[in-house]
């Protein structure tokens, strides 16, 4: 089966401590995004990537960290410097092949990360 | 900032009545815009998406009605079903930003028997 795979599904968090969250994707899609989801709002994008070794900030970047080293992979670190990690944190990809820049985005179904 | 304005915030029909999921932009670039639909603990999933060639798109029970005019869309949902209850999600892109989606901040909607 095609898709995003995101693990854990839940992630506990100490104070002062790095978390990394992994999403794998089998979709041959060249973007991926990291995505922050907060009750009641939409969602926010954290960073992305449209190729590898290369990616971008999104409006909410601070406290983060991406890696791009595989095409298929793009693990989000949540860094102690994100006082407030508290969410449901969403990845998804898209097709950039075209270069339409208008391609569906597909998303796997989360990890929620928690504070001890 | 690039901003997309949803209502409502949440939405009660009846089993068999139309929803109707209203949403607003202001950067007048975007050309592609999809709905996505969430259930509770899961990812969004796309649900259908139009560009502001066309001023409405059908598919099954869901229809998308633009106007660009007035840079408004709209999701409508005829013949709702209880398992339409969920969480919808308007959003908006524009060539050359690979696909970097604006959201809309979600409608909960609940569909009664």
């Amino acid at each position: 089966d095609g898709g995003i795979t995101q693990s854990p599904k839940y992630l506990f968090r100490k104070e002062g401590q790095n978390v990394t969250l992994s999403c794998e994707q089998n979709l041959n899609h060249d973007a991926m995004y990291w995505y922050r989801q907060d009750p009641g709002q939409g969602l926010r994008l954290i960073y992305y990537s449209q190729i590898v070794n290369d990616f971008q900030k999104g409006d909410i970047a601070e406290g983060y960290s991406v890696s791009r080293e595989k095409k298929e992979s793009f693990p989000l670190t949540v860094t102690s410097a994100q006082k407030n990690p508290t969410a449901f944190y969403l990845c998804a990809s898209s097709n950039l092949r075209g270069g339409t820049g208008n391609q569906p985005q597909h998303f796997g179904d989360g990890t929620r990360l928690s504070i001890l | 900032q690039q901003q997309v304005k949803q209502s409502p915030q949440s939405l009660i029909v009846q089993k068999g009545g139309i929803s109707i999921i209203n949403c607003a932009y202001e950067n007048t670039a975007f050309d592609y815009f999809p709905w996505y639909q969430q259930f509770p603990g899961k990812g969004p999933a796309l649900l259908i998406a139009i560009r502001p060639d066309v001023s409405e798109k059908k598919e099954g029970r869901f229809t998308i009605s633009f106007n660009k005019s007035a840079k408004q869309f709209s999701l409508h949902i005829m013949d709702s079903q209880p398992g339409d209850s969920a969480t919808y999600f308007c959003a908006a892109t524009s060539t050359g930003t690979a696909s970097k989606l604006t959201f809309g901040t979600g409608t909960r909607l609940q569909v009664t028997l």
